[in-house]
């Protein structure tokens, strides 16, 4: 079946640090992939996307390539603000699952001053 | 971006009683609309998916006499948790579907904290 897999966090940066969050996932085919964030107490919210191999997603300074021979979709941003913090999800639907999400575990972005 | 509401925000029941969950589209209609649950620091498990006039198709594993899915509008899925007893305190979340103008993206709802004590 479909899994997401991303780096535990959280992780802590300083303001204008540079950002990494890994992602992997295992599909049959060829799977949509997503990050969304969720900001605390509000719902998740889509960031960005690629729908396929070598396609980048980017949306607010944040950007992510699709990589089908490594299976990964790694969320960089090059300097990160304070208001970054949220908790990052990546998250994969395969095609003709009616918009049907397999989400990874999330990663928690605290930014620091 | 379209909005999807969920209410309430938290709610706090004594074990045995049932609780209700709303999930409503906003500005557009959804056919389609989605049910999650998460556990601290685990992802987000798909419970069901909800089709408006239809049944619910629930996934493997989540009982549907447990967890009742109403999706009697193009705007509104309700999930009812029955019989509540601690072990479903958790962090539901819904989704619904727009399929209008041209896209199909899910919307998410901001979640409820179920807490039964």
């Amino acid at each position: 079946g479909n899994s997401v897999t991303q780096m535990e966090g959280p992780v802590t940066l300083s303001e204008e640090a540079f950002l990494t969050i890994n992602c992997t996932y295992t599909a049959t085919g060829y799977p949509s992939l997503f990050w969304y964030v969720q900001y605390p107490g509000e719902g998740l919210q889509l960031l960005l996307k690629a729908t396929k191999a070598d396609d980048k997603g980017s949306n607010k300074g944040f950007e992510a390539t699709y990589r089908k021979e490594t299976t990964s979709f790694h969320l960089e941003k090059g300097s990160v603000q304070v208001s970054d913090s949220a908790v990052y999800f990546c998250a994969l639907k395969s095609a003709g699952t009616a918009s049907k999400l397999t989400f990874g575990t999330g990663t928690r972005l605290q930014v620091t001053l | 971006g379209a909005v999807v509401s969920q209410h309430p925000s938290w709610v706090i029941c004594k074990s045995g009683t049932s609780v209700k969950i709303e999930c409503r589209s906003l500005d557009f209609q959804a056919t389609t609309m989605f049910w999650y649950r998460q556990f601290p620091k685990q992802s987000l498990m798909l419970m069901a998916t909800s089709n408006e006039g239809s049944k619910a198709t629930y996934e493997q594993g989540v009982e549907k006499d447990k967890f009742l899915i109403n999706h009697a509008s193009l705007t509104l899925s309700t999930l009812t948790v029955t019989s509540a007893h601690p072990e479903d305190s958790s962090f539901y979340i819904c989704s619904a579907r727009d399929q209008g103008q041209g896209i199909d993206e899910a919307f998410f709802g901001q979640g409820t904290r179920l807490t039964v004590v």
